[in-house]
């Protein structure tokens, strides 16, 4: 995998449902995995900086797991609710940081 | 803190017009990157500094678009001349070693 990708492109689910989406990178040269949240009209913010193997965070309902050797990431949302409805970014960073092109989520009440 | 500051927050202009953005990146912050977001693209690594030299600029677009940091608390991304092409918003972020990046709240540039 020569760039960062996320699928899929674009998510609905119903207030409540839990949802996960797929980050994959560049597994050579790595060093970090980055995942961000943007919300319309407002600029990413970071969520969860990861990077050793089988590392697991959580933030809330929110939390990512991260295998660097078949490089991929997993976000999951627990119960999700119309305020998680954003897009949600991975980046990669090996020698600098790529973004994949984000998972839509919207999350109708 | 303020946070990472973008001027102008919009930035209309004609065709062949030089336009300049501006950054002040976070105080301490030793990285500093250039985003530009387009909805084919997302968001593309333009160029970033550490500790105010540029170490990568290869997202650059070509020779009409420049990026400067003369000290740690500024940087311009400029573009001359500007075609429509560039509409875009462009972002700049900053970060301190491997920490998350901080994002400005993006200037959207629009050229007519």
């Amino acid at each position: 995998i020569l760039n960062v990708e996320q699928s899929p492109q674009s998510l609905h689910v119903q207030e409540g449902d839990s949802t996960n989406f797929t980050c994959s990178f560049p597994s050579s040269n790595f060093y970090a995995l980055h995942w961000y949240r943007w919300e319309t009209a407002k600029s990413p913010e970071a969520l969860f900086v990861m990077t050793l193997n089988g590392d697991e965070k959580k933030k809330g309902r929110i939390s990512a797991t991260l295998n660097t050797k078949e490089g991929y990431s997993y976000l999951y949302i627990k119960g999700s609710q119309p305020e998680d409805s954003a897009t949600y970014l991975c980046a990669s960073n090996t020698d600098k940081l790529i973004f994949g092109t984000g998972t839509r989520l919207q999350v109708f009440p | 803190d303020a946070g990472v500051i973008q001027s102008p927050r919009h930035e209309v202009t004609e065709m062949g017009q030089e336009v300049t953005l501006r950054c002040k990146p976070i105080s301490g912050h030793n990285s500093l990157f250039w985003y530009r977001q387009t909805m084919m693209r997302g968001l593309e690594l333009l160029i970033y500094f550490n500790n105010n030299v540029p170490i990568d600029d290869s997202g650059m677009p070509e020779d009409r678009f420049s990026a400067k940091m003369p000290n740690a608390s500024f940087s311009t991304l400029k573009i001359q001349p500007s075609e429509p092409r560039d509409s875009a918003v462009y972002f700049c972020a900053s970060s301190l070693g491997g920490s998350p990046l901080h994002f400005g709240n993006g200037t959207r540039l629009t050229v007519t």
